[in-house]
């Protein structure tokens, strides 16, 4: 596809399960960002990706929070033992490198609500 | 830490009017700046990208300022529209990432 596609949509799940978003980045960009945008916070960044590595994982929340990327595309932000205030929109973000003047773009969203 | 502030939080204006959104940041080594719209329950869509080397870019009706010595850029929006209406958001690029840090947002009414 042309942008950045995410998956689910929309996920509810119970307190307590574990839940996976997927985000699929543009194809050919090496540099991927998970964003979470809730009520209280605003848009706030977790995690960076360059290609499959991590090296900057300074907003994730918790240890619950984990994320993985393979093959330097698709990568999955997975939450353990989820909690009400894991509620919010996840974004997705890709950009050609890192630090690139070119921008970021952002897909769709995974709307997580947790009862 | 870099801090982005928007100013006003909200914002009606009758349409046609002409205005200007405020953005200020607290750590001018930054990549880029973009601005951004997004409607109700939507995602992103970005509207301006203003690379470090420049002071300004512009796209249709909407102009966009970017002063990295003060930590101010400004979205002008011209003759507005009620499809204008909308959340706008600030984003700083910056770090050894290019992580984005976003404002708060400006919510804008345009009313017919």
């Amino acid at each position: 596809g042309a942008g950045v596609s995410q998956s689910p949509s929309n996920k509810v799940t119970e307190k307590g399960k574990d839940v996976e978003l997927r985000c699929d980045p543009i194809s050919g960009h090496t540099a991927l960002y998970w964003y979470r945008q809730s009520l209280g916070q605003g848009l706030e960044f977790l995690i960076y990706f360059q290609g499959n590595s991590a090296p900057d994982k300074s907003g994730l929340p918790s240890d619950r929070f984990s994320a993985e990327r393979t093959g330097g595309s698709v990568s999955t932000l997975t939450i353990q033992r989820t909690q009400q205030e894991d509620s919010a929109v996840y974004l997705c973000a890709s950009s050609p490198r890192t630090g690139t003047p070119l921008g970021q773009y952002f897909g769709p969203g995974t709307r997580l609500t947790v009862t | 830490k870099q801090e982005v502030t928007q100013i006003p939080a909200a914002l009606s204006v009758p349409e046609g009017e002409n205005l200007v959104l405020n953005c200020s940041f607290t750590d001018s080594a930054i990549y880029n700046l973009q601005w951004f719209r997004q409607d109700p329950g939507k995602g992103l869509t970005s509207l301006l990208l203003i690379q470090s080397s420049q002071r300004e870019q512009t796209s249709g009706r909407l102009n966009a300022s970017l002063d990295k010595s003060s930590g101010r850029s400004t979205l002008y929006i011209a003759a507005s529209q009620p499809g204008d209406s909308a959340t706008y958001l600030c984003a700083v690029g910056s770090g050894n990432t290019g992580k984005l840090i976003f404002g708060q947002g400006t919510t804008l009414q345009v009313k017919p």
